[in-house]
């Protein structure tokens, strides 16, 4: 069974703050990292896929780094907004077969 | 691009009866996965596809489960009988088979077993 962690569960922030969580998932076998936005009462949308130790992405004022050696991944927020309140998923495929092995997520919440 | 369509996206049964799921992924795509969200467990991987094979069924809960995928653009998801336990939102994704796709959802089926 693969153990993809994800921390903090939940974390609650003020508009303007900038915050980051954190995925783990296993050091063996690593073939891809997925980031997903969950919005309540919608379905999970792709923010990135990271293949490269060291990988770097950005859309807007969110960013995540990859450490394939060590097995995290940082997902960053910056100036967060009321709009990105959200659940966060990130998801681990080890090897070719694209089995994606989620974690349980951290909910995003921005006061305004 | 019409997305992942899954229907119904409400499901209300009774204990006993058959649920049917149903999902149309997007065209073009290799894989198509079903998922179920629960508070308990997040999201669990049930089973997967390949060009309408199924690859991994490991994680389908007990014989009462079963899917399908007669061709490309179609694929579902039976329970029979249901129990409250089943209660939950049924996810359907897809997603071509490179190594740098992600996967795209559909908007879910949310079933509840009384």
């Amino acid at each position: 069974i693969l153990n993809v962690e994800q921390s903090p569960q939940s974390l609650h922030v003020q508009e303007g703050d900038s915050t980051n969580f954190t995925c783990s998932f296993p050091s063996s076998n690593f073939y891809a990292l997925h980031w997903y936005r969950w919005e309540t009462a919608k379905s999970p949308e792709a923010l990135f896929v990271m293949t490269l130790n060291g990988d770097e992405k950005k859309k807007g004022r969110i960013s995540a780094t990859l450490n394939t050696k060590e097995g995290y991944s940082y997902l960053y927020i910056k100036g967060s907004q009321p709009e990105d309140s959200a659940t966060y998923l990130c998801a681990f495929r080890g090897g070719s077969n694209y089995k994606l092995t989620f974690g349980k997520g951290t909910l995003l919440t921005v006061n305004p | 691009d019409a997305g992942v369509i899954q229907s119904p996206r409400h499901e209300v049964t009774e204990m006993g009866q058959e649920v049917t799921l149903r999902c149309k992924p997007i065209s073009g795509h290799d894989y198509l996965f079903w998922y179920r969200q629960t508070m308990m467990r997040g999201l669990e991987l049930l089973i997967y596809f390949n060009n309408n094979v199924p690859i991994d069924d490991s994680g389908m809960p007990e014989d009462r489960f079963s899917a399908k995928m007669p061709n490309a653009s179609f694929s579902t998801l039976k329970i029979q009988p249901s129990e409250p336990r089943d209660s939950a939102v049924y996810f359907c994704a897809s997603g071509r088979d490179t190594y740098n796709s992600p996967l795209h959802f559909g908007n879910g089926t949310r079933l509840t077993v009384t």
